[in-house]
């Protein structure tokens, strides 16, 4: 069964501090995983695919197939980060996003 | 470039009545998703159409729930009738191709059912 795991219901930091959002999968086999995030008041919106191996906003994100895990890095947090992150998986055949629960994350100044 | 839209954006229905939302996926984009997200959960995917094609509904949770899309392009999501379990926030995406290509979602539409 395809599943994502977050979980940390809310993430919270001080401004400059590190960010790491957890993500753990499961799939037996191969995903393509994202994360997508929600500002206040705007609609889910793709931040990082595991394709790309880009980062975004300051945000990398490293495939771990041994740990199953694609868990979300920003070095130095900054106040316009706060928002609902999630991550998100597709499979093989298949289009759909299986979403995790959502981690919230604050930044405090 | 307009995005995906949504209507309404909010539904305050009573439990048995119906209730129809629509969606508008960006022009060009043969993949149209909808997904909701029930309070307290995670978001969860119902269905897939490539073009006016249902790909996949195997999120559909049960037959009182019916998408259509028309000519490919927009689609509608009735409830009929309503339960008190399908409150919530119903979003619709749109992709150009499938799988790694991102999906850009609508604002989505919040159901209340009382």
């Amino acid at each position: 069964a395809q599943r994502v795991t977050q979980p940390e219901k809310l993430l919270s930091v001080f401004k400059g501090a590190p960010v790491e959002l957890k993500c753990n999968y499961s799939y037996s086999g191969s995903p393509e995983l994202f994360w997508y995030v929600q500002y206040s008041r705007q609609r889910l919106q793709l931040l990082l695919r595991h394709i790309s191996r880009e980062s975004i906003k300051g945000f990398t994100a490293d495939l771990n197939k041994g740990e199953t895990s694609f868990h979300l890095k920003k070095p130095f947090a900054q106040e316009e980060d706060s928002a609902m992150y999630y991550c998100a998986l597709t499979g093989e055949y298949g289009n759909k996003l299986v979403f995790g629960a959502g981690t919230i994350l604050r930044v405090k100044s | 470039e307009a995005g995906v839209t949504q209507f309404p954006s909010h539904s305050v229905i009573e439990k048995g009545q119906t209730v129809t939302l629509r969606c508008d996926p960006i022009s060009g984009h043969d993949n149209l998703y909808w997904y909701r997200r029930v309070m307290g959960k995670e978001i969860k995917f119902l269905l897939h159409f490539v073009k006016e094609s249902k790909q996949d509904e195997s999120g559909m949770p049960n037959n009182r729930f019916l998408a259509e899309r028309t000519g490919g392009t927009y689609s509608t999501l009735k409830v009929q009738p309503a339960e008190l379990e399908d409150s919530g926030v119903y979003f619709c995406a749109s992709s150009q191709k499938w799988r790694s290509y991102e999906q850009y979602f609508g604002p989505g539409t919040r159901l209340t059912v009382t």
